[in-house]
């Protein structure tokens, strides 16, 4: 399976500001997926990432809100921006796993906490 | 809209045998994945379902009835390692995962 990092791995941040959340596998991928989980929560998807294209945004998520880039196959970013106590949780992003697209890996996931 | 329910928390005892269950509620199906989160890690993958009946693996087997929409996940000879969240998830007819909330199963010795 492929190696998926984030950084950083947890931030505490103040309201108002923005973070950008990095994600690299260790293998080319043509789709990541940028989710997030808060507290108690189900995995929500944010928005897929295809490299060479804008994101597409799920209902509920805006670019403005959420920027995303994939500048190439290997690498993705997510910023939170203008961050509200509602935002804190966890940003995971993921990939297609090579033998069966549905089934997903997972980064480590990036604990945010804005206060 | 879809809708997917599990229970919150389950509590189990070392060596015993746990069922977690979850039912869902979506717009078409195209396969049921089960999956184990450690607190403060990522999800993993543990099985996957899209036809009716068991599929075992090792100590955990996950069953699917989509005439019930009912699928369940049987751990046993549980061992302290297995306190996790459980994580089912559906694909839908649009081939998105549409994710429970996952059931925290809490092992005692």
């Amino acid at each position: 399976s492929a190696v998926i990092s984030q950084k950083p791995s947890r931030d505490i941040c103040q309201r108002g500001t923005s973070l950008t959340i990095q994600c690299q596998v260790d293998s080319q991928v043509t789709m990541m997926f940028w989710y997030r989980q808060q507290p108690g929560q189900s995995l929500t998807l944010i928005a897929t990432a295809n490299q060479g294209s804008e994101a597409t945004y799920e209902s509920g998520f805006v670019i403005d809100k959420f920027p995303i880039s994939r500048p190439n196959l290997t690498f993705s970013t997510l910023t939170v921006s203008n961050m509200s106590p509602e935002d804190s949780s966890i940003y995971l992003c993921s990939i297609p796993a090579e033998n069966f697209g549905y089934e997903q890996y997972f980064g480590p996931g990036t604990r945010l906490t804005v206060t | 809209g879809q809708n997917i329910d599990q229970p919150t928390e389950m509590t189990a005892t070392e060596g015993a045998i746990v069922q977690i269950n979850c039912t869902y509620q979506t717009s078409g199906f195209n396969g049921l994945f089960w999956y184990q989160q450690h607190a403060g890690e990522a999800p993993t993958f543990l099985s996957y379902n899209v036809l009716d009946g068991l599929e075992e693996k090792g100590r955990f087997s996950s069953f699917l009835s989509r005439s019930k929409g009912y699928s369940y996940l049987l751990l046993k000879e549980l061992q302290m390692k297995d306190s996790a969240s459980y994580l089912c998830a559906v694909i839908d007819s649009n081939y998105q995962l549409i994710w429970g909330a996952g059931t925290k199963l809490i092992i005692k010795p």
